[in-house]
């Protein structure tokens, strides 16, 4: 994961908006994928965008990509307590089929 | 479709024993990874299967293990004379390509606890 750069931890109130970035090194990444992991469990796919893309919307769900600055962010409107989890920015080079993903940003929600 | 299965979840064994784990990807995916997650840190690639031919082994791969996925579905994942410092998560997910997007889907990960 040493590719792929994260922040550790956000710590927000629930319903306010939790704002999530990623910077990443190849410029050459055709596809950007943010992922989720509750304790204990693998990691389930949230969304994922095209680098020919700067924002894609999925409900509550808004990812930004500056492809410029080789930054991703996720934005997650009103959040709740059960988005409280491990959110992962992953990365697909160019010519590769294999993810690189960061360490991951502990999103904790408190009331 | 039941999602990509993983077996055993836990497992617990004795230094310098051999351990194998189990993947069962979403069926028709023709692409399966193997990644270990250590506490704190994100997924590290292990390896990668196309069909039944592994394309691509990472450094983190060491003589002890190996993988393979003999008819291109299921995977096995053995480590031999395991060390405590094999204790972690081991993930496996599982892609289909469809035009350029290769989305990989996870299990739920075996869970290795070398004693």
């Amino acid at each position: 994961g040493e590719d792929v750069e994260q922040s550790l931890f956000l710590s927000v109130r629930e319903g306010d908006s939790s704002v999530i970035n990623c910077t990443y090194t190849d410029s050459s990444s055709t596809y950007l994928y943010w992922y989720k992991q509750e304790p204990g469990a693998g990691l389930q796919l949230l969304t994922y965008i095209f680098s020919n893309m700067d924002m894609k919307q999925d409900q509550r769900l808004t990812v930004l990509l500056n492809k410029k600055d080789k930054h991703l962010s996720l934005r997650i409107a009103d959040t709740q307590t059960g988005d409280s989890a491990i959110y992962f920015c992953a990365e697909m080079p160019g010519g590769s089929y294999i993810p690189t993903f960061g360490r991951g940003t502990s999103l904790i929600v408190h009331p | 479709d039941t999602g990509v299965s993983q077996d055993p979840r836990h497992k617990i064994t004795k230094r310098g024993q051999n351990v194998t784990f189990r993947c069962d990807p979403i069926s028709e995916h023709n692409r399966l990874y193997w990644y270990r997650q250590t506490l704190g840190q994100g997924p590290e690639f292990l390896t990668y299967f196309q069909n039944e031919a592994q394309l691509e082994k990472s450094r983190l791969l060491s003589d002890r293990f190996s993988a393979e996925r003999p008819k291109g579905s299921f995977s096995t994942l053995e480590i031999q004379r395991t060390e405590q410092g094999d204790s972690a998560m081991y993930l496996c997910a599982s892609s289909h390509p469809r035009g350029k997007n290769t989305e990989a889907f996870f299990g739920q990960g075996t869970r290795l606890t070398v004693v």
